[in-house]
């Protein structure tokens, strides 16, 4: 089973709101991603956890918080966000955290603020 | 950054022909990854070729790799509606297997 499941799907929040993002994978993963892909762009990376430690910050304004409470869990939150922060925000996960292992992905969270 | 260039940006194929696209980068890799990207979905990983592979088959697709030409083909043969989509190559140039994706090929199949 290879499914890394993503809520909610569809978002919509005010840019003075406080939301989350939720991504969980049961496939024993050690290393979770956040990818932003806006529309007709590629996914770029925002962050990695490597064995629930983040590793990875791809210098990601601190408006996006993320979280990793444990292995199976990895958690993105949001907080003044601005509108060309609007995008699919998507949650991976590998096996571990080293070059050539395959990035399995979930279906996203469409993410709009007005 | 953007590692991956794929080319053509767009293709449009009748069902049944084979479609080819290619994908140059710009530095070393360990090794490439391509992804197909259904309208507004998530990625689902089609196939890894690492960096001392030449070739790689999985089902109807094709991959290969030149690391002396910096670049890359995926190949679809027999091609069906169910195809249409988007794909993507990406490289794997850290220690962390984290991905630098292309720009993406919009793949049309018409049946």
């Amino acid at each position: 089973d290879t499914e890394v499941t993503q809520t909610p799907k569809h978002l919509v929040m005010g840019m003075t709101n406080k939301k989350s993002l939720k991504c969980e994978q049961h496939m024993g993963h050690r290393a979770m991603y956040w990818y932003k892909q806006k529309a007709k762009k590629p996914p770029e990376l925002m962050f990695v956890y490597s064995y629930e430690k983040l590793s990875i910050n791809e210098s990601v304004p601190s408006r996006f918080s993320p979280e990793c409470p444990n292995s199976s869990l990895l958690n993105l939150h949001l907080h003044a966000l601005q509108p060309e922060d609007s995008a699919l925000y998507l949650c991976a996960s590998s096996p571990i955290g080293l070059s050539g292992n395959t990035i399995y992905f979930g279906e996203g969270s469409w993410l709009t603020v007005v | 950054s953007q590692q991956g260039e794929e080319d053509p940006q767009a293709l449009s194929i009748q069902e049944g022909e084979n479609a080819t696209m290619n994908c140059s980068y710009k530095t070393s890799i360990n090794n490439l990854q391509w992804y197909r990207q259904n309208s507004g979905r998530g990625l689902v990983h089609l196939i890894l070729i690492r960096s001392n592979e030449r070739e790689k088959h999985s089902g109807r697709l094709r991959v290969t790799l030149d690391t002396s030409k910096k670049s890359s083909s995926l190949l679809i043969t027999a091609s069906r509606a169910a195809d249409t989509a988007s794909y993507f190559c990406a490289t794997d140039v850290g220690s962390q297997g984290n991905l630098i994706f292309g720009k993406g090929t919009k793949l049309s199949v018409k049946p």
